[in-house]
């Protein structure tokens, strides 16, 4: 089953300017984080934000979460053609295990024009 | 050292070859996850181990199997595969702190193609 949800499905803006992300989750969780992919490529992790949490910053992204309305976006502020890729929230089913069972929504494609 | 390695980065085989896909992690993670992803889709889980056990199989077809030597280890094993199963597959890992989504390394995928 889907655990997040993302919109826009595809985002492009030109370069300097901001893009918001939206993801929302069905499922109670410990945290929610949010990954880059580029072409091809593997994921890489941008930033976590846990459930007790509201808003977070790092460097140009800012996460903010609503655990009542079970949804979280991503901004990234002036935006940069090395911005272009593909962007996921990934979130767990709030397991107490040494693993975690991660879902991933289903991304925004962002392309970002110079 | 914050890197996993996959190889091959790029595979091609037919409907009746066996193959192996390998990953290796050095970063003392005991948790390590096998995600299969089609082109413009999320990766989605296929199995997870847990020190060097396997926790989690999601229902994946029998011509796929995992396999932890050890620690730093993840293999996944292919035979018989259908010309469906070719996908990106993506191998993670993570510290296996309980209670906590932990943040996955992920490494740069094999791409398979099965004709």
């Amino acid at each position: 089953s889907q655990q997040g949800e993302e919109d826009p499905q595809a985002l492009s803006i030109q370069e300097g300017e901001n893009a918001t992300m939206n993801c929302s989750y069905k499922t109670s969780i410990n945290n929610l984080q949010w990954y880059r992919q580029n072409s091809g490529r593997g994921l890489v992790h941008l930033i976590l934000i846990r459930s007790n949490e509201r808003e977070k910053h790092s460097g140009r992204l800012r996460v903010t979460l609503d655990t009542s309305k079970k949804s979280s976006s991503l901004l990234i502020t002036a935006s940069r053609a090395a911005d272009t890729a593909s962007y996921f929230c990934a979130t767990d089913e709030g397991m107490k295990t040494s693993y975690d069972k991660v879902i991933f929504g289903p991304g925004t494609s962002l392309s970002v024009i110079p | 050292d914050t890197e996993v390695t996959q190889t091959p980065k790029h595979l091609v085989m037919g409907m009746t070859n066996k193959k192996s896909l390998k990953c290796e992690q050095h970063m003392g993670h005991r948790a390590m996850y096998w995600y299969k992803q089609k082109a413009k889709k999320p990766p989605e889980l296929m199995f997870v181990y847990s020190y060097e056990k396997l926790s989690i199989n999601e229902s994946v077809p029998s011509r796929f199997s995992p396999e932890c030597p050890n620690s730093s280890l993840l293999n996944l094993h292919l035979h018989a595969l259908q010309p469906e199963d070719s996908a990106l597959y993506l191998c993670a890992s993570s510290r296996p702190i309980a209670g906590a989504m932990n943040i996955q390394y992920f490494g740069a995928g094999t791409r398979l193609s099965v004709l």
